[in-house]
């Protein structure tokens, strides 16, 4: 299996600063890669697809970048509504895997 | 806009089944895809398996092989289409919020539409 790594796994930080999480993994996915959001007790909710791509509605803060086995996720100002856990998921080869999460909280 | 709905939450003993179900309604492609994830409290997301109904095609992640199974109905006006998944030999590890998820086109964004989720407790 493909193993997904996320770092760090728990980010401080204030309205307004930028914030990057990146999402190793074990092998090359070429540009198979989605993130998510998950607020508590709530479904995850899906940013970017093919590693770069915006899905529909979500705020352009909100960038992804990478190919092969490095990947990162941008917000570019953090608003009040994206203090949530994030998630990478590989979809280039069953299983699909995920990361186990990056945590941004307010510092 | 496609919309998944769950059924609800179920609680079970050990060494039990249970069968979750998603109802899609929506969307116009005929390429969809369900995955199934779960989730244990306070832990992340975990893939367990999905199906392309269109396809019949069939993957599981080799942790739940033999104990799951992902199975889809496609209505005769192919307005909805349902997914299941069914756990068996239940253990309190299995205790978790069980995620329907949906790529409208097959492999090309992961997982864009989500259910609300399941809760399954396994408790004696």
């Amino acid at each position: 299996d493909i193993q997904m790594t996320q770092s760090p796994f728990t980010l401080s930080a204030s309205v307004g600063d930028r914030v990057t999480i990146t999402c190793r993994a074990s092998q090359s996915i070429s540009t198979w890669l989605a993130w998510y959001q998950q607020r508590p007790g709530k479904a995850p909710k899906l940013l970017i697809y093919q590693a770069s791509s915006l899905e529909s509605g979500v705020p352009s803060r909100f960038s992804g970048s990478g190919s092969g086995a490095e990947f990162a996720l941008t917000i570019s100002s953090l608003q009040p509504d994206d203090f949530a856990t994030y998630y990478c998921q590989q979809y280039n080869t069953y299983p699909w895997t995920f990361g186990q999460g990056t945590k941004v909280e307010l510092k | 806009q496609v919309q998944l709905v769950q059924s609800g939450a179920e609680v079970k003993k050990p060494g039990s089944s249970v069968k979750v179900s998603c109802k899609a309604s929506g969307g116009t492609s005929s390429s969809y895809a369900f995955s199934w994830v779960r989730q244990a409290p306070g832990q992340g997301l975990e893939w367990m398996g999905g199906i392309i109904p269109i396809f019949g095609t069939l993957n599981y992640a080799q942790k739940f092989r033999g104990r799951v199974t992902i199975t889809a109905d496609i209505s005769a006006d192919r307005s909805t289409s349902t997914a299941y998944m069914e756990l068996t030999s239940l253990r309190s590890e299995d205790t978790a919020v069980y995620y329907c998820a949906r790529d409208a086109v097959a492999g090309t964004k992961g997982a864009s539409d989500w259910g609300r989720g399941t809760l399954v407790t396994v408790s004696s």
